[in-house]
This record gives C-alpha cells, sequence and structure tokens, in this order.
C-alpha cells in the first residue's frame, strides 16, 4: 500500500524566511496530494492541494510542488509569519472508492518573531 | 464545526470502562473515518466507513469498535481491550470516490484515561 514520509519532523524559521516541506510517496498511482495545517488542540484544515496533472500550484504566500517522477511534493511557505506556526500534514490518495488519504508524520513549524 | 460535529471536547475514562466518542456529519458525505493521534506519532487510522450498513478496520482497529447504522452519524468505542487508550481523537467525512477532493475533520476528542 501506499506509504507517505515526510521531512523535517520539525523546522523553526525567523519571522521573514521562507519554510519548506518535503514529502515522498510510494504508490505511483497517486494522483492527489492535499496539505493540512492543524494549530494546537484544533482539527486539521485543508490549505492547499495539487492534482498529478499539475506540477505547482500557488495560493498567496503557499506553494505546493509535485515532481511525479521522483514521487516527491513539497510545500513552501514565504515571508513566513507567527500565525503559520503549526502543524503540517502532507497526504496522498490514489482516489477512486476506496483510495483513503495517507498521511505523512507531520512537521511542527515554529516562525519566531 | 464546518459541518462535523465531534462530542465530548474532553473525556475522562476509568480503568475497564468502554467509553463511546460521538461524530456527526450533515455534510452528506458518504465516507466517514476515525483516526487516533498522539504527539509525534501523526494520524494513525483507527476505522472508516465508505457506505452506511459497512466499515473497515483501518491500521490500528485492535481495541476499538465502530458502527454505522445511519449516513450522518459513526461513534467509535474505546473498549476496555483497549490498554493505552489516552489520545487525541478525530473524526472525518468525504464523499466516495471522492477522497481526492480531501476531508473534513471534527474538532475532535482528547480522552484521558484516570
Amino acid at each position: 500500500g501506499e506509504n507517505v514520509e515526510q521531512h523535517p519532523s520539525t523546522l523553526s524559521v525567523q519571522e521573514g524566511d521562507s519554510a519548506v516541506i518535503k514529502c515522498t510517496y510510494s504508490d505511483s498511482a497517486s494522483n492527489y496530494f492535499p496539505w493540512y495545517k492543524q494549530e494546537l488542540g484544533k482539527r486539521p484544515q485543508l490549505i492547499i492541494d495539487i492534482r498529478s496533472n499539475v506540477g505547482e500550484k500557488k495560493d498567496q504566500r503557499i506553494a505546493v510542488t509535485l515532481n511525479k517522477t521522483a514521487k516527491h511534493f513539497s510545500l513552501h511557505i514565504t515571508e513566513t509569519q507567527p500565525e503559520d506556526s503549526a502543524v503540517y500534514f502532507c497526504a496522498a490518495s490514489t482516489g477512486g472508492s476506496q483510495g483513503n488519504l495517507i498521511f505523512g508524520k507531520g512537521t511542527k513549524l515554529s516562525v519566531k518573531p | 464545526d464546518g459541518g462535523i460535529t465531534q462530542s465530548p471536547k474532553y473525556l475522562f475514562r476509568k480503568e475497564g470502562q468502554n467509553v463511546t466518542l460521538s461524530c456527526e456529519q450533515n455534510l452528506n458525505h458518504d465516507a466517514m473515518y476515525w483516526y487516533r493521534q498522539d504527539p509525534g506519532q501523526g494520524l494513525r487510522l483507527i476505522y472508516y466507513s465508505q457506505i452506511v450498513n459497512d466499515f473497515q478496520k483501518g491500521d490500528i482497529a485492535e481495541g476499538y469498535s465502530v458502527s454505522r447504522e445511519k449516513k450522518e452519524s459513526f461513534p467509535l468505542t474505546v473498549t476496555s481491550a483497549q490498554k493505552n487508550p489516552t489520545a487525541f481523537y478525530l473524526c472525518a467525512s468525504s464523499r466516495p470516490g471522492q477522497a481526492n477532493y480531501g476531508y473534513t475533520f471534527g474538532s475532535g476528542t482528547r480522552l484521558t484515561v484516570v
């Protein structure tokens, strides 16, 4: 089955710097890659996603890139702010009726003012 | 909470007790999921259900049970067989065949053994 590896497990940056979180997946049939942000004690919320027919997607300060050949995808946050501090999870899915999301173990991002 | 409600927010269980966590959604989603979250462990799948009256074990189903008698409801019972139940439990839902449209999560239940 699918396996998703996420790195790093913790990341600390200065406010205004960029942050990059990387994930690799094992199943070449995976075609959907969402990213979730979870603030302390709260539920994960979808912040951006990408499908396998697209190489890059941007939404203001957040971007996701996908390399299907290498089977990895990355989250890029530019001009980080203290409110970006949270745990970020990547996930992958093959879609279809049984295509459950498989999650990475998460990255705790700390943005220092 | 975005159409999916978990209750209670906090739950305390004594040794040997069974407890049931509630998850209700009004999103008309057919698929529902239960995850357990421990510090540093990410999200681990306990059970999932794609349609009413059917459910499948996830990666860590031992010591847990579920039912899916209604489309809107997917309660999770933590049984006394679960030796280390203290954790944060998250329920989620999605449309079947559309896991590639993401999950909606509930706000979670924090279970503590006392």
